[in-house]
């Protein structure tokens, strides 16, 4: 079993649509965080939270340590919102360890 | 603030061969890690540098090896290539290490490489 997994692996939503990708882990961590990850690889990070709930623009992150849950909702998608979500979790100890990503893709 | 840039950005070598490859962090980031992305087992760390000092090993091969300058600079070392070797390489820079927090990492474009 994967120590971070991530659902659904694959997601297609309408313009507009209310989006959320789900992660769940099973280590002890220090932080979690989430990529975008577009065609042609660059990686951005989009959040990194320890607790709690961070929102930028259209997207919110929430993390339920007790749980070990975090989910990305994207609000009013979008087709440039369409790329790899990765979700990576830092061990207690220090190095990243990733889920399998969720590809989106947003038809308008 | 330039970001953090990899060179070379693609790669074509064949089995068996070494190859290095070289990550630039961002100005001020004093420390560095890489991963290693392919189709079928997606992103794993490789390792992290912090000071000149390798602070963290994935469960990789000892024919990958890594490197940190004064300069933070960092380069990745492969010898004797195998065919899984190839991937997208990436490398991430952090303004420090993670110890009891976390620091936003911020990711070079990658090196592509391709071993046939």
């Amino acid at each position: 079993k994967n120590e971070v997994e991530q659902s659904p692996q694959n997601l297609t939503a309408q313009e507009g649509e209310f989006i959320t990708i789900n992660c769940s882990y099973s280590v002890g961590i220090s932080a979690l965080h989430w990529l975008q990850q577009h065609p042609g690889g660059g990686i951005v990070s989009l959040f990194m939270l320890s607790s709690g709930k961070k929102k930028h623009g259209r997207l919110i992150a929430t993390i339920n340590i007790q749980e070990k849950h975090s989910s990305l909702h994207i609000t009013a998608s979008h087709p440039r919102d369409s790329a790899v979500y990765i979700c990576a979790v830092r061990r207690s100890q220090g190095n990243l360890i990733f889920g399998k990503g969720t590809k989106l893709s947003v038809k308008p | 603030k330039a970001g953090v840039t990899q060179t070379p950005r693609y790669l074509i070598k064949t089995r068996g061969q070494q190859v290095t490859l070289s990550c630039s962090p961002i100005s001020g980031h004093r420390s560095v890690s890489w991963y290693q992305q392919t189709p079928g087992q997606g992103l794993q760390f490789l390792f992290e540098y912090f000071s000149e000092t390798q602070r963290n090993k994935g469960n990789f091969p000892g024919r990958f090896s890594g490197r940190q300058f004064s300069n933070s600079r960092s380069e990745m070392n492969v010898s004797t290539l195998e065919l899984g070797d190839s991937a997208l390489y990436l490398c991430a820079s952090s303004l420090s290490l993670a110890g009891g927090g976390s620091y936003e990492q911020y990711f070079g474009p990658g090196t592509r490489l391709t071993v046939t």
